[in-house]
């Protein structure tokens, strides 16, 4: 595996499940990142994780918990989800979190019903 | 006001021809500015990065960059249909310990063969 891989593509999911959306990066960065994609609206930056240490919290709702274990590794588990949350979420990272240079997974598209 | 503006397009441009992607950012303390291509259904792809005043050229595509004027624009030379795309303006905003990028909505760009 090369670059940024993200599992699992797709998910549909109801608002009392529970799930959780892995993203691994073979780049040897220490920064990753969750965006928020959604039709008609810019990336929306989630969290960010400088050496598996949470930098960055961007006013995201508790039923989206970070997880990043390692400097590769990073999760993101979801619960209680509404249908609004609906979107593409990616995964990026970058040398370190100075550098701008951000590389993206394939992302997971991801549906509440 | 919007922090990165983008006009939405679509672009239409027929196949040879020179397509001018044009971006404008509101944080003057900005340094550092990306372009993205995403093709539909897939994740954002770094194909230029620029840091200083100028044009920045890498194959088909320059960069240019007016930090005065709060500016930056892609031009694609002899534009190709495998270019039809969304192309995402990407800025950092300097936050502490990281670099945020904010991204445009992103430019539609066709181009017909």
């Amino acid at each position: 595996e090369t670059g940024v891989t993200q599992t699992p593509r797709h998910l549909v999911m109801g608002m009392t499940n529970k799930k959780s959306l892995k993203c691994e990066q073979h780049l040897g960065h220490n920064a990753m990142y969750w965006y928020k994609q959604s039709a008609k609206k810019p990336l929306e930056l989630m969290f960010v994780y400088n050496f598996k240490e949470q930098t960055e919290n961007n006013s995201v709702p508790s039923r989206f918990s970070p997880e990043c274990p390692n400097s590769s590794h990073l999760f993101l588990h979801l619960h209680t989800l509404q249908p609004e949350d609906s979107a593409l979420y990616l995964c990026a990272s970058s040398q370190d979190p100075t550098e701008g240079e951000q590389y993206f997974g394939p992302g997971t598209r991801l549906t509440v019903t | 006001q919007k922090e990165v503006e983008q006009n939405s397009g679509p672009l239409s441009v027929p196949e040879g021809a020179i397509a001018s992607l044009n971006c404008t950012y509101s944080d003057r303390g900005s340094q550092s500015f990306f372009w993205y291509r995403q093709y539909s259904g897939k994740s954002p792809e770094l194909i230029m990065s620029i840091y200083s005043n100028g044009d920045k050229e890498d194959g088909r595509f320059t960069a240019q960059l007016n930090k005065a004027s709060q500016y930056v624009s892609l031009l694609i030379r002899d534009s190709q249909p495998s270019d039809s795309a969304t192309y995402l303006c990407a800025v950092t905003s300097l936050n502490t310990g990281f670099q945020k990028l904010v991204f445009g909505t992103g430019t539609r760009l066709l181009v017909s063969p």
